[in-house]
């Protein structure tokens, strides 16, 4: 029973255009979330995180959103830049430690230019 | 300031034999998780080692152990090789286990065969 799902396996976009990614959770428990980015051949890299008591955190060109109600949350890109195609996946945790962290599947994402 | 490092990259195995990873954190980092990411499954947390004592562990079988070192290198060893133990293991430190604060190596693609 998967905890965390990302319902779209990819996603293409055009260069300079906003890029939306989903993710959806289960467990109201859980309440640190994060989005990390994956190139072939490297590990995740962090992106952006949000704790329960927000509902978004801004980093430059990527926002994340948190919908505790609907256990929804979301990262946008913009501007899209062919440079951030790669795999996203969310994660979620109970909290900002133990680094127990629960996955999505992954969404690939293709900015074209 | 060196990454994560995990040898060796990649290693094929046969069904029923044994096998172990290695990881080298980031200087100064005390925490080391292990994930585990296959097709089916996605990523999925295998185990935490914090200064040498295991914190967290996942849900996998008990063929799959580790161990953290005073140097806080890390090995998992996974005993009695399945097909299905085909993927790509992933190591990932931290100073403290702040879930935010984790760098991923590159990885061990593990192929049984």
């Amino acid at each position: 029973d998967q905890q965390v799902k990302q319902n779209s396996p990819s996603l293409s976009v055009q260069e300079g255009r906003i890029s939306i990614l989903n993710c959806d959770y289960t467990n109201s428990m859980f309440d640190y979330f994060l989005w990390y980015k994956k190139y072939p051949a490297e590990g995740p890299t962090f992106l952006i995180s949000i704790s329960s008591i927000k509902d978004k955190n801004e980093d430059g060109r990527f926002t994340v959103f948190l919908n505790k109600s609907a256990k929804h949350l979301s990262l946008h890109i913009v501007p899209s830049q062919p440079g951030d195609s790669a795999v996203y996946f969310c994660a979620v945790a109970y909290n900002n430690a133990g680094n127990m962290l629960t996955f999505g599947g992954g969404t690939r994402l293709m900015v074209k230019p | 300031k060196a990454g994560v490092t995990q040898t060796p990259r990649y290693l094929i195995k046969t069904r029923g034999q044994q096998v172990t990873l290695s990881c080298s954190p980031i200087s100064g980092h005390r925490s080391v998780s292990w994930y585990q990411q296959t097709p089916g499954q996605g990523l999925q947390f295998l185990f935490e080692y914090f200064s040498e004592t295991q914190r967290n562990k996942g849900n996998f079988p008990g063929r799959f152990s580790g161990r953290q070192f005073s140097n806080s290198r890390s090995e998992m060893n996974v005993s009695t090789l399945e097909l299905g133990d085909s993927a790509l293991y992933l190591c990932a430190s931290s100073t403290s286990g702040r879930v935010d604060e984790q760098y991923f190596g590159p990885g061990t693609r593990l192929t049984v065969t």
